[in-house]
Protein backbone atom coordinates (compact mmCIF):
# COMPACT_ATOMS: atom_id res chain seq x y z
CA UNK A 1 0.00 0.00 0.00
CA UNK A 2 1.29 3.45 -0.02
CA UNK A 3 3.41 5.02 2.31
CA UNK A 4 3.83 8.70 2.84
CA UNK A 5 6.60 10.45 4.40
CA UNK A 6 6.66 13.96 6.08
CA UNK A 7 10.04 15.67 6.51
CA UNK A 8 11.10 17.57 8.93
CA UNK A 9 8.91 16.92 12.11
CA UNK A 10 9.40 20.06 13.73
CA UNK A 11 10.27 23.75 12.31
CA UNK A 12 10.58 26.47 13.87
CA UNK A 13 11.18 29.83 11.98
CA UNK A 14 11.25 33.76 12.63
CA UNK A 15 7.93 35.28 11.78
CA UNK A 16 8.10 36.75 8.02
CA UNK A 17 10.15 33.71 6.96
CA UNK A 18 9.84 31.17 5.23
CA UNK A 19 8.36 28.00 5.90
CA UNK A 20 9.38 24.53 3.36
CA UNK A 21 7.85 20.79 4.32
CA UNK A 22 8.24 17.78 2.49
CA UNK A 23 6.46 14.93 1.65
CA UNK A 24 7.61 11.70 -0.45
CA UNK A 25 5.42 8.90 -1.59
CA UNK A 26 5.72 5.08 -2.74
CA UNK A 27 2.99 4.30 -4.86
CA UNK A 28 2.96 5.99 -8.15
CA UNK A 29 -0.74 5.38 -9.24
CA UNK A 30 -1.39 7.92 -6.21
CA UNK A 31 -2.26 11.68 -7.96
CA UNK A 32 -4.20 13.42 -5.38
CA UNK A 33 -2.26 15.29 -2.57
CA UNK A 34 -4.07 17.66 0.10
CA UNK A 35 -2.50 19.57 2.83
CA UNK A 36 -3.89 19.61 6.01
CA UNK A 37 -3.52 22.33 8.96
CA UNK A 38 -4.74 21.24 12.40
CA UNK A 39 -4.65 23.52 15.38
CA UNK A 40 -4.73 21.79 19.18
CA UNK A 41 -7.60 19.90 19.55
CA UNK A 42 -8.45 20.69 16.34
CA UNK A 43 -10.14 19.03 13.40
CA UNK A 44 -7.87 19.00 10.25
CA UNK A 45 -8.51 21.78 7.89
CA UNK A 46 -7.69 21.35 3.94
CA UNK A 47 -5.53 24.57 2.76
CA UNK A 48 -3.93 23.24 -0.61
CA UNK A 49 -4.35 20.60 -2.83
CA UNK A 50 -2.73 19.48 -5.72
CA UNK A 51 -3.66 16.81 -8.44
CA UNK A 52 -0.87 14.91 -10.93
CA UNK A 53 -1.73 16.77 -13.85
CA UNK A 54 -0.18 20.21 -12.45
CA UNK A 55 3.05 20.93 -11.01
CA UNK A 56 3.00 23.71 -8.60
CA UNK A 57 -0.49 25.19 -7.10
CA UNK A 58 -0.13 28.68 -5.12
CA UNK A 59 -2.93 30.27 -3.11
CA UNK A 60 -1.86 33.70 -1.48
CA UNK A 61 0.96 33.04 0.98
CA UNK A 62 0.57 29.23 0.36
CA UNK A 63 1.97 26.75 -2.29
CA UNK A 64 2.48 23.51 -3.32
CA UNK A 65 5.14 21.57 -5.79
CA UNK A 66 5.02 18.40 -7.03
CA UNK A 67 7.54 16.36 -8.92
CA UNK A 68 5.94 13.02 -9.74
CA UNK A 69 9.23 11.43 -11.30
CA UNK A 70 10.55 11.89 -7.97
CA UNK A 71 7.60 11.08 -6.45
CA UNK A 72 7.41 13.94 -3.98
CA UNK A 73 5.52 17.18 -3.33
CA UNK A 74 6.43 20.22 -0.61
CA UNK A 75 4.59 23.05 0.78
CA UNK A 76 5.52 26.42 1.01
CA UNK A 77 4.64 28.71 3.23
CA UNK A 78 5.80 32.38 2.89
CA UNK A 79 5.87 35.49 4.92
CA UNK A 80 5.05 33.36 7.95
CA UNK A 81 2.88 34.74 10.89
CA UNK A 82 2.60 33.65 14.16
CA UNK A 83 -1.40 32.04 13.67
CA UNK A 84 0.23 29.79 11.19
CA UNK A 85 1.59 27.70 13.95
CA UNK A 86 -0.27 24.61 13.85
CA UNK A 87 0.86 20.77 12.69
CA UNK A 88 1.18 20.20 8.80
CA UNK A 89 -0.19 16.79 7.32
CA UNK A 90 0.19 15.89 3.82
CA UNK A 91 -1.79 12.78 2.43
CA UNK A 92 -1.92 11.17 -0.74
CA UNK A 93 -4.70 9.25 -2.34
CA UNK A 94 -5.00 7.13 -6.03
CA UNK A 95 -8.25 9.63 -6.45
CA UNK A 96 -9.87 12.52 -4.57
CA UNK A 97 -12.81 10.39 -3.56
CA UNK A 98 -10.24 7.46 -2.28
CA UNK A 99 -8.74 7.15 1.49
CA UNK A 100 -5.65 9.15 1.89
CA UNK A 101 -2.30 8.31 3.34
CA UNK A 102 -1.70 10.74 5.80
CA UNK A 103 1.98 11.77 6.87
CA UNK A 104 3.46 11.33 10.19
CA UNK A 105 3.08 15.67 10.63
CA UNK A 106 5.17 18.51 10.93
CA UNK A 107 4.98 20.96 14.34
CA UNK A 108 5.53 23.99 12.89
CA UNK A 109 5.62 27.56 15.38
CA UNK A 110 6.60 30.93 14.01
CA UNK A 111 8.48 32.73 16.49
CA UNK A 112 6.77 36.62 16.81
CA UNK B 1 -24.68 25.48 5.92
CA UNK B 2 -23.30 22.92 8.61
CA UNK B 3 -20.25 20.92 8.26
CA UNK B 4 -19.85 17.41 9.26
CA UNK B 5 -21.20 16.60 12.76
CA UNK B 6 -19.74 14.60 14.95
CA UNK B 7 -20.60 13.45 18.79
CA UNK B 8 -20.02 13.40 21.49
CA UNK B 9 -16.80 15.31 21.02
CA UNK B 10 -15.86 13.22 24.50
CA UNK B 11 -16.12 9.81 25.29
CA UNK B 12 -15.38 8.20 28.86
CA UNK B 13 -15.10 4.16 28.79
CA UNK B 14 -14.15 1.55 30.90
CA UNK B 15 -12.58 -1.28 29.80
CA UNK B 16 -14.71 -3.74 28.03
CA UNK B 17 -17.42 -1.19 27.48
CA UNK B 18 -18.99 -0.11 24.04
CA UNK B 19 -18.45 2.78 22.29
CA UNK B 20 -20.48 4.36 19.81
CA UNK B 21 -19.35 7.04 17.92
CA UNK B 22 -21.65 9.07 15.65
CA UNK B 23 -20.78 11.16 12.25
CA UNK B 24 -23.33 12.77 9.82
CA UNK B 25 -21.92 14.18 6.69
CA UNK B 26 -22.59 17.66 4.98
CA UNK B 27 -25.44 18.15 3.38
CA UNK B 28 -25.19 16.65 -0.22
CA UNK B 29 -22.36 14.28 0.74
CA UNK B 30 -22.94 10.42 0.31
CA UNK B 31 -19.47 9.25 1.51
CA UNK B 32 -17.85 9.06 4.96
CA UNK B 33 -14.64 7.99 5.84
CA UNK B 34 -13.21 7.42 9.11
CA UNK B 35 -9.54 8.31 10.83
CA UNK B 36 -7.95 7.84 14.27
CA UNK B 37 -5.67 9.84 15.68
CA UNK B 38 -2.93 8.59 18.37
CA UNK B 39 -1.81 11.23 20.50
CA UNK B 40 0.99 13.40 18.94
CA UNK B 41 0.56 11.07 15.61
CA UNK B 42 -0.95 11.27 12.08
CA UNK B 43 -3.98 9.87 10.63
CA UNK B 44 -4.63 6.41 9.94
CA UNK B 45 -7.18 5.77 7.23
CA UNK B 46 -10.16 3.06 8.96
CA UNK B 47 -12.97 2.47 6.94
CA UNK B 48 -14.80 4.16 3.93
CA UNK B 49 -18.90 3.82 3.46
CA UNK B 50 -21.15 4.94 1.31
CA UNK B 51 -24.64 4.83 1.97
CA UNK B 52 -25.67 0.95 3.22
CA UNK B 53 -22.59 0.24 2.23
CA UNK B 54 -18.71 -0.62 2.96
CA UNK B 55 -16.33 0.67 0.28
CA UNK B 56 -12.94 -0.56 2.09
CA UNK B 57 -12.51 -1.50 5.62
CA UNK B 58 -9.12 -1.97 4.99
CA UNK B 59 -7.62 -0.18 7.73
CA UNK B 60 -10.35 -1.04 10.77
CA UNK B 61 -9.30 -3.55 13.35
CA UNK B 62 -10.97 -7.68 12.33
CA UNK B 63 -12.12 -7.80 15.95
CA UNK B 64 -14.28 -5.58 18.06
CA UNK B 65 -14.74 -2.74 15.19
CA UNK B 66 -17.65 -2.31 12.94
CA UNK B 67 -18.89 0.85 11.23
CA UNK B 68 -22.06 1.42 9.26
CA UNK B 69 -23.50 4.33 7.59
CA UNK B 70 -27.48 3.47 7.34
CA UNK B 71 -30.15 5.52 4.40
CA UNK B 72 -31.25 7.14 7.34
CA UNK B 73 -29.09 8.77 9.59
CA UNK B 74 -25.58 9.22 10.68
CA UNK B 75 -22.59 6.94 10.08
CA UNK B 76 -21.92 4.74 13.35
CA UNK B 77 -18.72 3.43 14.23
CA UNK B 78 -19.15 0.81 16.57
CA UNK B 79 -15.71 -0.47 19.06
CA UNK B 80 -16.42 -3.12 21.33
CA UNK B 81 -15.38 -4.76 24.39
CA UNK B 82 -12.54 -1.20 24.60
CA UNK B 83 -9.26 -1.08 25.28
CA UNK B 84 -6.84 1.35 27.02
CA UNK B 85 -4.93 1.32 23.38
CA UNK B 86 -8.34 2.20 21.86
CA UNK B 87 -8.01 5.88 23.34
CA UNK B 88 -7.45 7.98 20.46
CA UNK B 89 -9.25 11.01 18.63
CA UNK B 90 -11.79 9.53 16.15
CA UNK B 91 -12.40 12.05 13.02
CA UNK B 92 -15.00 11.40 10.51
CA UNK B 93 -14.72 12.96 6.87
CA UNK B 94 -17.17 13.38 4.13
CA UNK B 95 -16.83 14.23 0.29
CA UNK B 96 -19.79 14.39 -2.24
CA UNK B 97 -18.79 11.41 -4.53
CA UNK B 98 -15.59 9.14 -5.50
CA UNK B 99 -15.48 10.27 -9.33
CA UNK B 100 -14.57 13.89 -9.63
CA UNK B 101 -12.10 16.20 -7.68
CA UNK B 102 -13.75 16.00 -4.57
CA UNK B 103 -11.98 17.05 -0.94
CA UNK B 104 -12.81 15.10 2.24
CA UNK B 105 -14.09 17.58 4.93
CA UNK B 106 -13.28 16.80 8.08
CA UNK B 107 -15.73 16.73 11.36
CA UNK B 108 -14.37 18.20 14.70
CA UNK B 109 -13.28 14.34 16.13
CA UNK B 110 -14.46 12.46 19.07
CA UNK B 111 -11.92 12.22 21.72
CA UNK B 112 -11.95 8.51 23.28
CA UNK B 113 -10.84 7.93 26.39
CA UNK B 114 -10.25 4.25 28.13
CA UNK B 115 -9.71 4.14 32.01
Amino acid sequence: GENVEQHPSTLSVQEGDSAVIKCTYSDSASNYFPWYKQELGKRPQLIIDIRSNVGEKKDQRIAVTLNKTAKHFSLHITETQPEDSAVYFCAASKNSGDKLTFGTGTRLAVRP
Amino acid sequence: NAGVMQNPRHLVRRRGQEARLRCSPMKGHSHVYWYRQLPEEGLKFMVYLQKENIIDESGMPKERFSAEFPKEGPSILRIQQVVRGDSAAYFCASSPSRQGNNEQFFGPGTRLTVL
